[in-house]
């Protein structure tokens, strides 16, 4: 299984200002994952984060909104851009494990006013 | 449309009781599903996972049936403990040998002393 930390754990932003969440995992992984989990809701998958490649997103969302980094094989970001109350929300990068599992952090916790 | 349902309404037990939680799909034909446990301000916990070959799995005291005529999983907890009190989420492969799950929104389970 892997490790995996999340900064920051929460934050209350003003609308129109960004966020950059930071995720780090203890091992060399390809592939690192950005989920949304709304209230109520289900988690649902923003995009994948390779490294050395663009990260591939998701019906519905899109790089301006979300751009990812992926510099190394252990550490990703993901920056809310220009954000409105509808992205409060928790989220939460994973990575896979095996048979198709995933592995999660923390989660970062968002509040926007 | 692809719909993963599971009880929005918090399952409450009493310590000692069999709890059974319900996942089910539709329009969909996964390969596997998973139940994963997540703790309030944590990210989700892999917890067991079924193939579409498969009726039946258990670990300790966990127990996962997968029924892919009624499109259905239980998920049972036996000797219940004020300790798995949390959510439960089901994931299921979307697209037939996907290794990014789909999730469902998860039932809360309150196990009473």
């Amino acid at each position: 299984s892997a490790v995996i930390s999340q900064k920051p754990s929460r934050d209350i932003c003003q609308r129109g200002t960004s966020l950059t969440i930071q995720c780090q995992v203890d091992s060399q992984v390809t592939m690192m994952f950005w989920y949304r989990q709304q209230p109520g809701q289900s988690l649902t998958l923003i995009a994948t984060a390779n490294q050395g490649s663009e990260a591939t997103y998701e019906s519905g969302f899109v790089i301006d909104k979300f751009p990812i980094s992926r510099p190394n094989l252990t550490f990703s970001t993901l920056t809310v851009s220009n954000m409105s109350p509808e992205d409060s929300s928790i989220y939460l990068c994973s990575v896979g494990g095996a048979w198709e599992t995933q592995y999660f952090g923390p989660g970062t916790r968002l509040l926007v006013l | 449309s692809q719909k993963i349902e599971q009880n929005s309404e918090a399952l409450n037990i009493q310590e000692g009781k069999t709890a059974t939680l319900t996942c089910n799909y539709t329009n969909y034909s996964p390969a596997y599903l998973q139940w994963y446990r997540q703790d309030p301000g944590r990210g989700p916990v892999f917890l067991l996972l079924i193939r579409e070959n498969e009726k039946e799995k258990r670990k300790e005291r966990l127990k996962v049936t997968f029924d892919t005529t009624l499109k259905q999983s239980l998920f049972h907890i036996t000797a219940s403990q004020p300790a798995d009190s949390a959510t439960y989420l089901c994931a299921l492969d979307p697209s037939g040998g996907s290794y990014i799950p789909t999730f469902g929104r998860g039932t809360s389970l309150i196990v009473h002393p």
